[in-house]
């Protein structure tokens, strides 16, 4: 399986900042995939980035808002972008292992609070 | 449209006996299904996963799944349950016809309680 590490685990940020996510996967993969957990909810994605090209957005969710860059196929970051409240959420990064019929294996995730 | 349901939002079990969490789901073809689990302040385990063949898979910790195409389900069980099963459990399903390419979809989770 796929080891995925992330930074930061958690922060504490004010309203109107930007906080950059990043997820470091210990073996090249073709897909990753960002997702937001609110408070007791389950998991959405955000968007599917894939090396070399622009991410994929979900219904609900821009770029301008969380852009995301996949600069090779090992290293991915998300920028939740002029903070509210309403992005407190732990995101998380993840990928499909294509060896191993399309399960995706998590990364720790990034609890994010922002006042 | 691909989807899942996770009808309890609380399952509570004492230390022992069996558990079932239950999952039914909807796609257009054939499915992945996927079992995650989610202790507290942690990322999401993999725990099992049905593609093709015996409808009754195995996985970690002791935990199973069987796969009823007719129902449309995929429950998760395990025959006794430990204090330290105690977590968030989400269900998933991809839509098999688009391989890697689909998006997963997850339940809404159910909490699993197990009382000593």
């Amino acid at each position: 399986s796929a080891v995925i590490s992330q930074k930061p685990s958690r922060d504490i940020c004010q309203r109107g900042t930007s906080l950059t996510i990043q997820c470091q996967v210990d073996s090249q993969v073709t897909m990753m995939f960002w997702y937001r957990q609110q408070p007791g909810q389950s998991l959405t994605l955000i968007a599917t980035a894939n090396q070399g090209s622009e991410a994929t957005y979900e219904s609900g969710f821009v770029i301008d808002k969380f852009p995301i860059s996949r600069p090779n196929l090992t290293f991915s970051t998300l920028t939740v972008s002029n903070m509210s409240p309403e992005d407190s959420s732990i995101y998380l990064c993840s990928v499909d292992w294509d060896r191993a019929y399309n399960e995706q294996f998590f990364g720790p995730g990034t609890r994010l609070t922002v006042l | 449209a691909q989807s899942v349901a996770q009808p309890e939002d609380q399952v509570n079990v004492a230390e022992g006996n069996p558990l079932t969490v239950k999952c039914t789901y909807s796609v257009s073809g054939n499915p992945y299904l996927f079992w995650y689990v989610q202790y507290p302040n942690r990322g999401l385990q993999f725990l099992l996963k049905y593609i093709t063949g015996d409808n009754l898979v195995k996985g970690s910790y002791g935990f199973e799944a069987e796969f009823n195409k007719s129902q449309t389900s995929f429950h998760l069980k395990k025959p006794s349950a430990l204090v330290s099963d105690s977590a968030l459990y989400f269900c998933a399903v991809r839509d098999r016809r688009y391989s890697s390419a689909s998006k997963i979809i997850f339940g809404s989770g159910t909490r699993l309680s197990i009382r000593p």
